[in-house]
């Protein structure tokens, strides 16, 4: 069965510290790849997108992820974080272009940032 | 602009009760969806629509009901609430096809007491 796992529920970095974000997925192909994020009352707002090509690909807000076929991974980061990337991050999942029935999301990570 | 709207934001049933939330969007989107949101549980797809007059169940459909006459609107009909049903609700919207990502509404909190 097709699987999205983030491994970690929680984690605090400290403002100007690297970030990373773990996601792994379980899927006998190539999915379409997907990183959204929530701020604290809204809805998901979506951060970046892979789905073929380069497998390192930029997003809104200075995110960036990198997609390793060998390791089920699509991991998100950022150099840089700022107070306002406090939010809740999830990673998405699609079998195919009209899987639409199909799409699974994570358990979400939340992030914290400490001044 | 607005997107995809939400109405209403906050909503109290008591078990048993019927009502329905709103879900409306502006960017002509043709995939249309409804999800709740769980602690822990991350997005279940309750609904989905690829059109109007096309519907489908997702992975947790019992206790809810959709229509989309409209390629605009697609309401949630929770038919007799109960407490299990008591979550955050949102609905998406994207263009075909779904690699497009999903543009997601602000949600609506719904308690049944």
């Amino acid at each position: 069965a097709q699987s999205v796992t983030q491994p970690d529920i929680h984690i605090t970095v400290s403002e100007g510290a690297s970030l990373e974000l773990r996601c792994n997925y379980s899927y006998g192909a190539t999915p379409y790849l997907f990183w959204y994020v929530q701020s604290p009352g809204q809805g998901l707002q979506l951060l970046l997108k892979y789905f073929s090509g380069d497998t390192l690909v930029q997003g809104i807000k200075g995110f960036e992820a990198e997609f390793k076929r060998s390791q089920s991974s699509f991991n998100l980061r950022k150099p840089s974080v700022h107070w306002s990337d406090a939010a809740e991050y999830f990673c998405a999942v699609a079998p195919g272009e009209t899987s639409y029935d199909k799409v699974i999301f994570g358990p979400g990570t939340s992030l914290s940032v400490i001044p | 602009n607005a997107g995809v709207t939400q109405t209403p934001k906050f909503q109290v049933l008591k078990t048993g009760q019927s009502m329905t939330l709103q879900c409306a969007q502006d960017m002509n989107h043709e995939y249309m969806s409804w999800y709740r949101q769980d602690p822990g549980m991350g997005l279940r797809l309750i609904h989905y629509s690829v059109g109007a007059g096309i519907t489908d169940q997702g992975e947790v459909p019992n206790g809810y009901n959709v229509s989309r006459s409209t390629t605009e609107d697609f309401p949630l009909r929770l038919l007799s609430a109960a407490p299990s049903q008591t979550s955050v609700y949102f609905c998406a919207s994207s263009p075909v096809p779904a690699s497009y990502g999903y543009t997601f509404g602000s949600g609506t909190r719904l308690t049944v007491v």
